[in-house]
């Protein structure tokens, strides 16, 4: 069964500091793997979106990195926010499939504290 | 601006009773999506539609319904068949055709079964 495990389940850090989330895949082969930011009682919202040649992609503050022979990926966070507080979830398409055939991670629950 | 509303933000069911979830997109996207967010889990998905007057099921479909009689509209039915309907529930739409198709939630419904 396709997985997507992500660590650690939650996250606290002091304002201003870097932080890296992960996350482990069994989904192969696969064409993309994707980074959502989820506030508390809202949808996610995308963050990046790798195909399985990239190695990173940066959006802002946000940089993910992926290692398709170890199937890994992480998101970097640097100089945190206090709106960065989210969940960051981790999403994985098979090769072959479109948007039907996702599998999601749990997510890591990010909080920043001042 | 362009995006996905979903109504209502938070709704109460009796049990036995079926409640309707709405979804109206106009982002002009040829696919929507019905997920199911549960604490600890990953977002399942209930069911797709990639054109209008055509659904399928997903992961989970037993005991919801939908329909698709317009672009821009996916609603969701939670019928009484569905024994665990508490739940966080995410509309979502996308593009179709090749390559990383960005998915686009709403802010989603939160349905709770006194």
């Amino acid at each position: 069964k396709n997985q997507v495990e992500q660590s650690p389940q939650s996250l606290i850090i002091l304002e201003g500091k870097n932080c890296t989330l992960q996350c482990n895949y069994t989904v192969s082969p696969f064409s993309n793997l994707r980074w959502y930011k989820q506030d508390t009682g809202r949808g996610p919202v995308s963050l990046t979106i790798m195909t399985f040649s990239e190695n990173t992609k940066s959006n802002g503050r946000y940089t993910a990195t992926l290692d398709a022979d170890t199937k890994q990926s992480s998101l970097h966070i640097t100089a945190s926010q206090l709106s960065d507080s989210a969940s960051y979830i981790c999403v994985v398409t098979p090769l072959g499939f479109g948007n039907e055939k996702l599998t999601f991670g749990t997510g890591t629950r990010l909080t920043i504290i001042p | 601006d362009g995006g996905i509303t979903q109504s209502p933000k938070y709704l109460f069911r009796k049990e036995g009773q079926n409640v309707t979830l709405s979804c109206e997109q106009n982002l002009n996207h040829d696919a929507m999506y019905w997920y199911r967010q549960d604490p600890g889990q990953g977002l399942r998905l209930i069911y797709y539609s990639q054109i209008v007057n055509d659904f399928q099921k997903g992961d989970i479909a037993e005991g919801y319904s939908v329909s698709r009689e317009k672009k821009e509209s996916f609603p969701l039915t939670v019928t009484s068949a569905q024994k665990n309907p508490t739940a966080f529930y995410l509309c979502a739409s996308s593009q179709t055709g090749a390559g990383a198709n960005v998915l686009t939630f709403g802010a989603g419904s939160r349905l709770t079964v006194l």
